[in-house]
């Protein structure tokens, strides 16, 4: 069964600066897919960013950018430019690639973000 | 606009109740999941559904129950077997797809009090 690891359960950063939030994961599989979620103090889950294994290239999405390390099984998340809003949870999550039936994701621990002004 | 429902945000439960928690989509999705969220311990999955009248067992599913009996709804029942119901939960719903999936739409959450 895959695992995902977050070994950070709580990370701070001064408004404006960069943060590294950090996620290992365990699989035997080379199909997969990675995920960070955002979950705010409301606790919605928001899709952050999505890197496919497949590809080299590092996802980006504005400020919020992946390092993917698949040989290391690392996916790290580069927030730049940190913001007040986004003082949250953190979740990395995995999913099998192939398409047999529902695409369960499996979360790590979470990483919860403070931003000091 | 298409989403998730859950109800009620809040629900509080006496010892040896069983207690149902509603999800609904309208978003046309196949596949619906039940989440328990605990401090430290992120996301765990309870059960999923790929499709109506179906559902398997996720990695929690002890003193829980589920039906899905249209594609819109995916209800949750807390037995009263299940022992540590205090918790968050979180129902989500997908569509199928590889290349371009865009993961889970995910409900507002549920907190289970037990008094």
């Amino acid at each position: 069964a895959q695992t995902v690891t977050q070994s950070q359960p709580e990370m701070s950063v001064q408004e404006a600066e960069t943060v590294t939030l950090s996620c290992t994961y365990d699989t035997s599989e080379s199909d997969y897919y990675l995920f960070w979620y955002k979950q705010p103090p409301s606790r919605q889950m928001i899709l952050v960013i999505r890197q496919e294994a497949y590809k080299q290239q590092n996802a980006t999405e504005n400020r919020f950018s992946v390092n993917f390390q698949k040989a290391a099984k690392s996916f790290s998340l580069k927030i730049s430019d940190s913001q007040l809003g986004d003082a949250a949870m953190y979740f990395c999550a995995y999913r099998s690639g192939g398409f047999q039936g529902a695409q369960k994701l499996v979360f790590g621990q979470g990483t919860r973000l403070t931003i000091n002004p | 606009d298409g989403g998730i429902t859950q109800s009620p945000k809040y629900l509080f439960r006496k010892e040896g109740q069983n207690v149902t928690l509603s999800c609904e989509q309208n978003l046309n999705h196949d596949a619906m999941y039940w989440y328990r969220q605990d401090p430290g311990q992120g996301l765990r999955l309870i059960y999923y559904s790929q499709i109506v009248n179906d559902f398997q067992k996720g990695d929690i599913a002890e003193g829980y129950s589920v039906s899905r009996e249209k594609k819109e709804s995916f209800p949750l029942t807390v037995t009263s077997a299940q022992k540590n119901p205090t918790a968050f939960y979180l129902c989500a719903s997908s569509a199928p797809g590889q290349g371009k999936w865009r993961g889970y739409t995910f409900g507002s959450g549920t907190r289970l009090t037990v008094v």
